[in-house]
């Protein structure tokens, strides 16, 4: 069975630290691996990762995909209190729905 | 760009009315629509997949003629929840894609409460 794991579940930090989120997979075929944040309303879109070792970057935040390895992480730099939300991680397998993760909790207190 | 509208955000109803959900994707064309059912606190639950002109296909315990989806162009696709209870409220998220190798972008919710 495909399944997709999310560490830590939850995390607490104050503004200006760094956090790193961890996504691990084990799927029977795979497309890429998707990057989501959800504050009150549905998942917003941050990154989609196919290759190996190639860092995708938006402002603060930064993603890398190990295809041996197996798992994502998800760095955020300098948080503020608006990173606060719930960051799900998702593997397309092509024809089969997008496997998700349980997501991980952040929250940044000022 | 790649904005999906979701409409209406919320919704309360009676008990037995039928309510319909409307998924738009403004700015492509998405070939493939999928409906979400969202419990507090849980992560995305996938109802079904709907594919422009085809019959959608719906996921393992999710009664077709309970959530009736229409995907009639590349642009619209219509979740109707027919004769709704309370159990049937929840968090209802649609997303799209042009295809396969590009990501799922959601609508921002439709959040149904029946009485």
């Amino acid at each position: 069975e495909d399944k997709v794991v999310q560490s830590p579940l939850s995390l607490v930090v104050h503004e200006g630290d760094t956090v790193t989120l961890n996504c691990s997979y084990e799927v029977t075929n795979f497309r890429s691996l998707l990057w989501y944040k959800q504050e009150k309303k549905a998942p917003t879109f941050l990154f989609m990762l196919t290759s190996s070792g190639i860092e995708k970057k938006s402002g603060r935040l930064s993603s890398i995909l190990d295809k041996k390895e197996l798992f994502s992480i998800l760095n955020i730099t300098a948080t503020q209190t608006g990173d606060s939300a719930i960051y799900l991680c998702a593997v397309d397998s092509g024809n089969t729905p997008l496997v998700f993760g349980k997501g991980t909790r952040l929250s940044v207190i000022a | 760009g790649a904005v999906v509208s979701q409409h209406p955000s919320w919704v309360i109803c009676k008990s037995g009315t039928s309510v319909k959900i409307e998924c738009r994707s403004l700015d492509f064309q998405a070939t493939t629509m999928f409906w979400y059912r969202q419990f507090p606190k849980q992560s995305l639950m996938l109802m079904a997949t709907s594919n422009e002109g085809s019959k959608a296909t719906y996921e393992q315990g999710v009664e077709k003629d309970k959530f009736l989806i229409n995907h009639a162009s590349l642009t619209l696709s219509t979740l109707t929840v027919t004769s709704a209870h309370p159990e049937d409220s929840s968090f209802y998220i649609c997303s799209a894609r042009t295809d396969g190798n590009q990501p799922q972008h959601f609508g921002d919710g439709t959040r149904l409460s029946i009485l």
